[in-house]
């Protein structure tokens, strides 16, 4: 069964630090890791890691895998109050099917002070 | 905006009671799903169509049931729900044309059973 672990599940900061959130899994036949961010509702799409890619850079974001420990951090720095969301990391098998069985993390739920 | 739409935003219903859920995209893609998000729980996936057939059903309970008369619209059907039902439910969907495993999330109903 495949599993993904995030942590620290929840975590205050005030703006302008540098924040490391860690996912670690497990999966049968990998093929890529993503990141989200939930604001309110709506999970939205950050980064997708393959065995191709193991860094991504997005602005104040950054993402990296490493595929021999099973694990991948994502990185903001100089946050800010926008910033404050739930981070999810899923995993993606590579199954043949049509349809995308992602697994998901709890989350980490990051708040940004002022 | 995500161009996945979901409604109502908020239900509350009885365990006797019959509601549905409903999502609808207007993004061309082929295939979309169902999660639901309890408090302190990972995203779970309840079920995927693609191309308006149902590919996949985790187990779950057939007070919930799924339709999809067309790729662009998505129903859940709800009776005789238990209080433990109460979550978000998450619409979903993607294309093929996509990054694999990017998910495009509606903002999700809120559902309280009483």
């Amino acid at each position: 069964e495949d599993k993904v672990v995030q942590s620290p599940l929840s975590l205050v900061v005030h703006e302008g630090d540098t924040v490391t959130l860690n996912c670690s899994y497990e999966v049968t036949n990998f093929r890529s890791l993503l990141w989200y961010k939930q604001e309110k509702k709506a999970p939205t799409f950050l980064f997708m890691l393959t065995s191709s890619g193991i860094e991504k850079k997005s602005g104040r974001l950054s993402s990296i895998l490493d595929k021999k420990e099973l694990f991948s951090i994502l990185n903001i720095t100089a946050t800010q109050t926008g910033d404050s969301a739930v981070y999810l990391c899923a995993v993606l098998p590579n199954s043949g099917a049509g349809s995308y069985q992602l697994t998901f993390g709890k989350g980490t739920k990051l708040s940004v002070i002022p | 905006e995500t161009g996945v739409t979901q409604t109502p935003r908020h239900l509350v219903m009885g365990m006797t009671n019959k509601k549905s859920l409903k999502c609808e995209q207007h993004l061309g893609h082929n295939a979309m799903y169902w999660y639901k998000q309890s408090a302190k729980k990972p995203l779970e996936l309840m079920f995927v169509y693609n191309f308006k057939e149902q590919t996949e059903n985790n187990s779950v309970p057939s007070r919930f049931s799924p339709e999809c008369p067309n790729s662009s619209h998505l129903f859940l059907h709800l009776h005789t729900l238990q209080p433990e039902d109460s979550a978000l439910y998450l619409c979903a969907s993607h294309s093929d044309g996509g990054r694999a495993g990017e998910l495009f999330f509606g903002e999700g109903s809120r559902l309280t059973v009483l």
